[in-house]
């Protein structure tokens, strides 16, 4: 099937620091992912569509210059939050698209002290 | 981006009973895939559904695409505790940059 992994799943960082997720897709291509945040008790709500080997296109009102996106391979995106504050804190979650389905990865949980 | 909306937002049943949830949406999709997020997990994909009309089952999951490809419904029959979690229904319309449109999703409960 088609598998998308997150790392690392959980991360705790103090305020200011600069924190990096990685997704990847593990037996597939995937020229296009996708960033999720979620709160507590909400949907997700996307954040930013990775393409590889071009900018990422991000939703109104998340501020590119504080979610750093990186398409470098066909295989894996990554999302730095830079200068983490505690508003920052949340469930980060990445997908992929597969031929017509969407997988996930296991998400990963930033707490901001 | 959009929500979809699904309803009903949550759900405390008795095990062994049947479930029902479903989206509406006042736009077309062409795509309808309905997801289950366990506490601290990603959503793992349950069922997807390409055709209006269409009917699909996963063991004891049936999901349905209406044939107005405006709504979606998910049943669960025979309930059992591990069905506890957030059901998520998510539309797909190709043209709109390939995103997924997400409910707002529905918390089942499920008293042994």
């Amino acid at each position: 099937g088609a598998v998308v992994s997150q790392h690392p799943s959980w991360v705790i960082c103090k305020s200011g620091t600069s924190v990096k997720i990685e997704c990847r897709s593990l037996d597939f291509q995937a020229t296009t992912m996708f960033w999720y945040r979620q709160f507590p008790k909400q949907s997700l709500m996307l954040m930013a569509t990775s393409n590889e080997g071009s900018k990422a296109t991000y939703e109104q009102g998340v501020e590119k210059d504080k979610f750093l996106i990186n398409h470098a391979s066909l295989t894996l995106s990554t999302l730095t939050v830079t200068s983490a504050h505690p508003e920052d804190s949340s469930f980060y979650i990445c997908s992929a698209r597969y031929r017509s389905e969407q997988f996930f990865g296991p998400g990963t949980r930033l707490t901001v002290l | 981006g959009q929500q979809l909306n699904q309803s009903p937002q949550s759900m405390f049943i008795q095990e062994g009973e049947d479930v029902s949830m479903n989206c509406t949406s006042s736009s077309i999709f062409n795509t309808w895939l309905w997801y289950k997020q366990d506490p601290g997990e990603g959503p793992v994909l349950l069922i997807a559904l390409y055709k209006a009309g269409e009917l699909t089952s996963n063991g004891r999951l049936t999901a349905q695409f209406g044939i107005t490809r405006k709504d979606s419904f998910l049943n669960i029959s025979a309930s059992i505790p591990s069905d506890v979690g957030i059901y998520f229904c998510a539309g797909l319309f190709n043209n709109a940059g390939n995103m997924l449109t997400f409910g707002g999703g529905t918390r089942l409960m499920v008293k042994p």
